[in-house]
């Protein structure tokens, strides 16, 4: 079975902390994903990355930064985090073909 | 940039009766398209995948596309209370790479 986890899933941070969140695959794709989901905008989409450090801007890159050491790690840093950040967040994964997996799902509360 | 809608905002069917959902996109960029169910504070679940013009059945979930009048539909035949949930339409591009671009969404109540 295809599967995408994430790691926390839920997190309040304060404004100004830095927030990492994990993603990972057992898949082995090499195609990786983040996106956010706020109520009236829908799913956004933040970084892709290719591979191992091969990562490229969304269409929201603003504010986060993505680490990829490992195929099946894909990570998402916010460095200080701020509250228009509270957030649903999504890793998603694609294989050979057109198909993404999405994980579970973090929900960031920045106050 | 592509851009999605979808209608209607909300739909409440009984369980049994069909549901009817659309999605229609901006321009004739994207190549595929699909629909994903997400049960609330979940995430998103896969329904159908479509590549051509036409129509594709998963099970109990039909999408149906048009390119020419940019349209892609989910019918749901014999909706059950379990498939209450929110309904999202996302085309990708031709970029097969590039992420994928979400409608807000159809929020379905099933009633028995």
């Amino acid at each position: 079975d295809m599967k995408v986890t994430q790691m926390p899933r839920y997190l309040i941070k304060r404004m100004g902390e830095n927030v990492l969140l994990e993603c990972g695959q057992d898949m082995s794709h090499e195609t990786m994903y983040w996106y956010r989901q706020d109520p009236g905008l829908g799913l956004q989409l933040i970084y892709i990355s290719y591979d191992v450090d091969s990562n490229s801007e969304g269409d929201i890159p603003k504010g986060y930064r993505v680490s990829r050491k490992k195929r099946e790690h894909f990570s998402l840093i916010l460095d200080s985090a701020k509250t228009n950040q509270t957030s649903v967040y999504f890793c998603a994964s694609r294989g050979t073909t057109y198909e993404q997996y999405f994980g579970p799902g973090t929900r960031l509360t920045v106050l | 940039q592509q851009k999605v809608q979808q209608s209607p905002e909300s739909l409440t069917v009984s369980e049994g009766a069909m549901a009817s959902l659309n999605c229609t996109f901006s321009d004739g960029t994207s190549n595929n398209f699909r629909w994903y169910r997400q049960h609330s504070a979940k995430g998103l679940e896969v329904l159908v995948s479509i590549f051509s013009d036409g129509e594709k059945e998963e099970g109990r979930f039909t999408a149906h596309l048009n390119r020419a009048n940019l349209h892609v539909s989910l019918h749901i035949r014999e909706p059950q209370p379990s498939d209450s949930a929110v309904y999202l339409c996302a085309a990708n591009s031709n970029n097969y790479a590039q992420g994928l671009t979400f409608g807000l969404g159809t929020r379905v109540s099933v009633f028995p």
